[in-house]
């Protein structure tokens, strides 16, 4: 079955920057696009961003854009977010998930999540 | 960006009775070209992440009971639970995925009455 493993999170000043990987298995990892979504503590979804199948495409929530990078290795079934520039409200759950198709924008399948707190 | 309203905010059902849950885009999501409704329903339990529960606005994935059903077309959707059971307590997300950038309903609380 799909599986999808989070890591990376924990505690960071803002300013400074923080990479997520996500470790994905039980499905061919290069044929799906892959997204990030982001749930403050309390709060509801949002969207972080996306990233084709073959890498050749990257969408943004603008709340990231410019200071968050999607990216993924196939070989190694890898996807990651680098987060730079980081504010107190980036602080969230971070859920890798997955798209339903090489560039699908429905989201079928998501990790447990790893918590990023942003915070002096 | 296309914004995602749904109503109520909360709700409470007794076992066994109907859940009805609504969802408003400010943008129409039937796409011209291929017929389809952009749209996604989402569960999720405290403590675990979301999941999915219809798409295309009322194609149920392979799994969900058959008591959660979805409708609607172009602006307006609707979830519904038709006999309320126990384990369906949880926030119910709607989600367009007609254009990025992708976005969510801000949740539905569902609980027991």
């Amino acid at each position: 079955q799909v599986q999808l493993v989070e890591s990376g999170g924990g505690v960071v000043q803002p300013g400074r920057s923080l990479r997520l990987s996500c470790a994905a298995s039980g499905f061919t990892f290069s044929s799906n696009a892959m997204h990030w979504v982001r749930q403050a503590p309390g709060k509801g979804l949002e969207w972080v961003t996306l990233i084709w199948y073959d890498g050749t495409n990257e969408k943004y929530a603008d709340s990231v854009k410019g200071r968050f990078t999607i990216s993924r290795d196939n070989p190694k079934n890898t996807l990651y977010l680098q987060m730079n520039s980081l504010r107190a409200e980036d602080t969230a759950v971070y859920y890798c998930a997955r798209g339903a198709g090489s560039g699908s924008y429905i989201i079928d399948s998501w990790g447990q999540g790893t918590l990023v707190i942003v915070s002096s | 960006d296309i914004v995602m309203t749904q109503s109520p905010d909360s709700l409470a059902v007794s076992l066994g009775e109907r859940a009805t849950i609504n969802c408003k885009s400010s943008q129409n999501i039937l796409s011209s070209s291929d017929n389809k409704n952009y749209l996604a329903w989402y569960q999720q339990k405290p403590g675990q992440p979301p999941k999915l529960l219809i798409r295309w606005a009322s194609t149920r994935e392979s799994g969900v009971p058959d008591r959660f059903s979805g409708s609607g077309s172009g602006t307006d959707f609707t979830l519904i639970i038709s006999s309320l059971q126990a384990e369906d307590v949880a926030v119910y997300y709607c989600q367009q995925y007609y254009t990025a950038p992708i976005t969510f309903g801000q949740g539905t609380r569902l609980e027991i009455k």
